[in-house]
C-alpha cells in the first residue's frame, strides 16, 4: 500500500530552470493538494484539485502551474524558478468520505 | 477567512509530565479540525481529528485533544510525555461550506521537545 508518492526527494536548480514535482496516489482518492513548508510559516496551500479536470489556487498559487488529467496524478510544475521556491513540498490527498488528508514523504527543493 | 494560530514556537517538558500544544482556530462556519505531528525529514502524519460530537477526542501514540467552542480553541494533550514524543506539531482547520473543499488551513507548528 504506497499511499501518496512524491518523487523526487531532494532536487536543486538553477534560478530560471523549470521542473515538476510529481504526485501520484494509489488510494483513488478525489482531492489532493500541494503544499509548501517554509520555517515559521508552516504549510501554506499552492494548489489544489476536486477532482481529474478540476483544479484551484490556494494561497500561494503564483509562480506554480498544476494539472489533474487522471485522479491518481497531481503534478506541480515550476515553469521559472526562482531562488524564493526553495522550500519542502508536500502532495497530499483524501477522498470524499473521509475528513483527513494522507501527505507524501516530501520534495526538499533548493534553488541557487 | 478560515485561520489558525499556535502560539507557541516550541513546548519544552520533561518525560512523564503530561504535555499541551496550545491551538486557536477562525472560520465563519464549523469546523473540522485536525492534529498532525511531523517527526525529522517525514511527512506530516494524522493523529486526530473533530468533526462533531464529543468534545474530548482521543487520537494514535496516547494522544488527545479538547474541543472548546466559545473559546474556538483544540488543544492537544498527553497525560504523560515520552522523548519519543518530540516532533513539530500541527494544527489544522477545514470549513465544509456550499460543497466541500480541500482548504486545509494549517497553523505554523509548534515543536514539542521532551527532555528525558
Amino acid at each position: 500500500n504506497a499511499g501518496v508518492t512524491q518523487t523526487p526527494k531532494f532536487q536543486v536548480l538553477k534560478t530560471g530552470q523549470s521542473m515538476t514535482l510529481q504526485c501520484a496516489q494509489d488510494m483513488n482518492h478525489e482531492y489532493m493538494s500541494w503544499y509548501r513548508q517554509d520555517p515559521g510559516m508552516g504549510l501554506r496551500l499552492i494548489h489544489y484539485s476536486v477532482g481529474a479536470g478540476i483544479t484551484d489556487q490556494g494561497e500561494v498559487p503564483n509562480g506554480y502551474n498544476v494539472s489533474r488529467s487522471t485522479t491518481e496524478d497531481f503534478p506541480l510544475r515550476l515553469l521559472s524558478a526562482a531562488p524564493s521556491q526553495t522550500s519542502v513540498y508536500f502532495c497530499a490527498s483524501r477522498d470524499q468520505g473521509r475528513t483527513e488528508a494522507f501527505f507524501g514523504q516530501g520534495t526538499r527543493l533548493t534553488v541557487v | 477567512a478560515q485561520s489558525v494560530a499556535q502560539p507557541e514556537d516550541q513546548v519544552n517538558v520533561a518525560e512523564g509530565n503530561p504535555l499541551t500544544v496550545k491551538c486557536t482556530y477562525s472560520v465563519s462556519g464549523n469546523p473540522y479540525l485536525f492534529w498532525y505531528v511531523q517527526y525529522p525529514n517525514r511527512g506530516l502524519q494524522f493523529l486526530l481529528k473533530y468533526i462533531t460530537g464529543d468534545n474530548l477526542v482521543k487520537g494514535s501514540y496516547g494522544f488527545e485533544a479538547e474541543f472548546n467552542k466559545s473559546q474556538t480553541s483544540f488543544h492537544l494533550k498527553k497525560p504523560s510525555a515520552l522523548v519519543s514524543d518530540s516532533a513539530l506539531y500541527f494544527c489544522a482547520v477545514r470549513e465544509l461550506y456550499g460543497g466541500a473543499t480541500n482548504k486545509l488551513i494549517f497553523g505554523t507548528g509548534t515543536l514539542l521537545a521532551v527532555q528525558p
